[in-house]
């Protein structure tokens, strides 16, 4: 099992330009979501999803947006990015909704607008 | 707005010492978890501990949990240096099902 992959691993982007951050998982997990990660906050939930075609929004949704059209994946959509987007994103993914489940993290991609 | 709170911040211990990082809520939550996370990697789930439950050990690990305080802590004894991470909690709030909610974290630094 590969687990939670993310690509791209780095990416720089302009103010305004648009881009997908790709997440796959083979665990055939049911729960997804989407974090980001600023220094000193923690991690902070941007999109969720429990199965396929059904997402919602978690903490810090604007700017981003969120399909999933398989179990398997999970793609997140900057529309039009901006300096304040600067962040290290993860995904997760766990076999359930609630919170007796463990989240599998991927590694991480890194992103800065300038 | 951030659910929970960690402290201290960051921590510097020697090995074979002990780390104590408390985590702290606000509303009611049914379970509470923690995770590490090493430098430039993702987070890794350490040990889930639940409502009714008041400690749990996971080797050198020992997690309690007081609901009356909203609070928890999360004990790792004998400190190597390769528990050098950054360590969160995280739960969902009753009233946010769905919202896993993390801490802002402990930077914990063993030095041999």
């Amino acid at each position: 099992n590969a687990g939670v992959t993310q690509t791209p691993k780095f990416q720089v982007l302009k103010t305004g330009q648009s881009m997908t951050l790709q997440c796959a998982q083979d665990m055939n997990h049911e729960y997804m979501s989407w974090y980001r990660q600023d220094p000193g906050m923690g991690l902070r939930l941007i999109h969720y999803s429990v199965g396929a075609g059904i997402t919602d929004q978690g903490e810090v949704p604007n700017g981003y947006n969120v399909s999933r059209s398989t179990t398997e994946d999970f793609p997140l959509r900057l529309l039009s990015a901006a300096p304040s987007q600067t962040s290290v994103y993860f995904c997760a993914s766990s076999w359930g909704t609630g919170d007796s489940y463990e989240q599998y993290f991927g590694p991480g991609t890194r992103l800065t607008v300038t | 707005s951030q659910q929970g709170e960690e402290d201290p911040q960051a921590l510097s211990i020697q090995e074979g010492e002990n780390a104590t990082m408390n985590c702290s809520y606000k509303t009611s939550i049914n379970n509470l978890q923690w995770y590490r996370q090493n430098s430039g990697r993702g987070l890794v789930h350490l040990i889930l501990i639940r409502s009714n439950e008041r400690e749990k050990h996971s080797g050198r690990l020992r997690v309690t949990l007081d609901t009356s305080k909203k609070s928890s802590s999360l004990l790792i004894t004998a400190s190597r240096a390769a528990d050098t991470a950054s360590y969160f909690c995280a739960f969902m709030t009753t009233d946010s099902w769905g919202k896993l909610q993390f801490g802002a974290g402990t930077q914990v630094v063993v030095t041999p």
